[in-house]
C-alpha cells in the first residue's frame, strides 16, 4: 500500500537555525514526491517536486530511494517559513491517475 | 488567472441533515479532485474526475457521499445524511492533464461542522 509518513507534528526552531522536515514513504515502484505548503490563511500550494531538483525559497529535498525518504531542508530558517508542510506521493506519470497521497503534515514554527 | 473557487466557505449542520459543496476549477483544467481533510490529518482523496468521468472514487463513502461533474467543468459534492465524523474541510483541486506535472491547484476549502 502507498503511504506517506511525517513523524513530527510540530517542529519549532529559532530564526537562522537549520531546518529538516522528515518524510518517509512506502511504495513498491518509483514514485514522484512533492512538498506542499500552507501558509496561514492561504491555500495549499506546491513548494517543490523531486524531479525538478530545484531550490524554492531556499528549500531543497532529495529523494533517497534506499531509505525511502524525501526530507525537506533549509540551512537558515526565516520567520516567514512558518507554515504547515505536507509531503505527498504520486505514482509515475504513466499512471492514468494523478492523485496525490498526503502525509499528516508538520507544522513548522520559526521563532524570532 | 482565477484560482479554484469553492462555496460555501463554512457550513454548520446537525447530524442526519444534508449539505452540498460546489467547486469551479481553473479554466481548462480537465482533472478535478475532492479531498477531505480532518483536523490534524493530511488531505485524503475522496473522488477524482477526468472531464466528467470518474477516475477514482475508491475512498468515497458511497452510502452517504455523492459527487458529480456535469459538462466537465463545475462539480458538486453532496453528503446525505451527515454524520459527526464528516466534520472536516473539503478541498477541491484541479490540474492540467496536458502538463501532467503533478501540481494540483487547491481552492480555499469548505469547512463543515456537524453537530
Amino acid at each position: 500500500a502507498q503511504r506517506v509518513t511525517q513523524p513530527e507534528k510540530l517542529l519549532s526552531v529559532f530564526k537562522g537555525a537549520p531546518v529538516e522536515l522528515k518524510c518517509n514513504y512506502s511504495y513498491s515502484g518509483s514514485p514522484e514526491l512533492f512538498w506542499y505548503v500552507q501558509y496561514s490563511r492561504q491555500r495549499l500550494q506546491l513548494l517543490l517536486r523531486h524531479i525538478s531538483r530545484e531550490s524554492i525559497k531556499g528549500f531543497t529535498a532529495d529523494l533517497n530511494k534506499g531509505e525511502t525518504s524525501f526530507h525537506l531542508k533549509k540551512p537558515f530558517a526565516q520567520e516567514e517559513d512558518s507554515a504547515m508542510y505536507y509531503c505527498a506521493l504520486r505514482r509515475p506519470p504513466s499512471s492514468n491517475t494523478g492523485k496525490l497521497i498526503f502525509g499528516q503534515g508538520t507544522t513548522l514554527q520559526v521563532k524570532p | 488567472e482565477a484560482g479554484v473557487a469553492q462555496s460555501p466557505r463554512y457550513k454548520i449542520i446537525e447530524k442526519r441533515q444534508s449539505v452540498a459543496f460546489w467547486c469551479n476549477p481553473i479554466s481548462g483544467h480537465a482533472t478535478l479532485y475532492w479531498y477531505q481533510q480532518i483536523l490534524g490529518q493530511g488531505p485524503k482523496l475522496l473522488i477524482q474526475f477526468q472531464n466528467n468521468g470518474v477516475v477514482d472514487d475508491s475512498q468515497l463513502p458511497k452510502d452517504r457521499f455523492s459527487a458529480e461533474r456535469l459538462k466537465g467543468v463545475d462539480s458538486t459534492l453532496k453528503i446525505q445524511p451527515a454524520k459527526l465524523e464528516d466534520s472536516a474541510v473539503y478541498l477541491c483541486a484541479s490540474s492540467s492533464r496536458t502538463e501532467n506535472t503533478g501540481e494540483l491547484f487547491f481552492g480555499e476549502g469548505s469547512r463543515l461542522t456537524v453537530l
